[in-house]
C-alpha cells in the first residue's frame, strides 16, 4: 500500500525552464510533507518542508504547494539549473515531533538539459 | 563537522550468511533510524530509536532483521539468513531528538547491499 505516490518516475526540463514534480498521499494522519534530494551514490538531502497549517512555503528558487482537501503537494523549481538534475522523493510524516519517521515516494529522476 | 557516516559502503555477501551494517551518526544527534530503498522502490522505514526509550520496530520486515545502538552513537543493523529480497541500499538517518518542530533527517550515503 503506497501511502505516498510519485506517478511521474522522470521529468526532463529545458535549464531556466521551471520543473514542477508532483506527489499524492492517501494518509489524512500525515501532516508534515517534505521534499528530499538525492545525487548518486550519496544519501537524501532536506531540501525544503511545509506543515499542514500552510499552503505555501518558499526557499530562494524551491517553493511547495499544499492542496490538503486534494491530498496533493508539488514542488517548483524556477529557474531550474543543471545542479538540480537528480532524484527528488516526496516523503510525509504524521507528526511534527514525536516519532518523526518518514513515508516516501518512489522519487522523480529530474534532468536539466542545458 | 561529520556529517553521518556507514559502513561498509557495499556488502556482497551469500544466500543464508548474516550481515552486520554500521551506522554513525552526528554527534549530539539522539534520533537515529534505519531505512531501506530496494530497487524502483522509495525509502522504507525500518527502525527507530530516540534516546534510552524502546526503539520503533514495527518496520522491521521480518525477526531475521534486528538492530541495536549504543546509548546515542553507533548503531548496528543486523539481518540474519539473508535472502535475495534482502538487497537493497540500507540508509542511516540521524536528528535532533524530536521537539515541538520538526528536525531535520541527515542520511549516510547508505550500505549497497547484494545478496547473491
Amino acid at each position: 500500500d503506497q501511502q505516498v505516490k510519485q506517478n511521474s518516475p522522470s521529468l526532463s526540463v529545458q535549464e531556466g525552464r521551471i520543473s514542477i514534480l508532483n506527489c499524492d498521499y492517501t494518509n489524512s494522519m500525515f501532516d508534515y510533507f517534505l521534499w528530499y534530494k538525492k545525487y548518486p551514490a550519496e544519501g537524501p538531502t532536506f531540501l525544503i518542508s511545509i506543515s499542514s497549517i500552510k499552503d505555501k512555503n518558499e526557499d530562494g528558487r524551491f517553493t511547495v504547494f499544499l492542496n490538503k482537501s486534494a491530498k496533493h503537494l508539488s514542488l517548483h523549481i524556477v529557474p531550474s539549473q543543471p545542479g538540480d538534475s537528480a532524484v527528488y522523493f516526496c516523503a510525509a510524516s504524521p507528526t511534527n515531533f514525536g516519532n518523526e519517521k518518514l513515508t516516501f515516494g518512489t522519487g522523480t529522476r529530474l534532468t536539466i538539459i542545458p | 563537522g561529520a556529517g553521518v557516516s556507514q559502513s561498509p559502503s557495499n556488502k556482497v555477501t551469500e544466500k543464508g550468511k548474516d550481515v552486520e551494517l554500521r551506522c554513525d551518526p552526528i554527534s549530539g544527534h539522539t534520533a537515529l533510524y534505519w531505512y531501506r530503498q530496494r530497487l524502483g522502490q522509495g525509502l522504507e522505514f525500518l527502525i527507530y530509536f530516540q534516546g534510552n526509550s524502546a526503539p520503533d520496530k514495527s518496520g522491521l520486515p521480518s525477526d531475521r532483521f534486528s538492530a541495536e545502538r549504543t546509548g546515542e552513537s553507533v548503531s548496528t543493523l543486523t539481518i540474519q539468513r539473508t535472502q535475495q529480497e534482502d538487497s537493497a541500499v540500507y540508509l542511516c538517518a540521524s536528528s535532533l531528538a524530536p521537539g515541538v518542530s520538526y528536525n531535520e533527517q541527515f542520511f549516510g550515503p547508505g550500505t549497497r547491499l547484494t545478496v547473491l
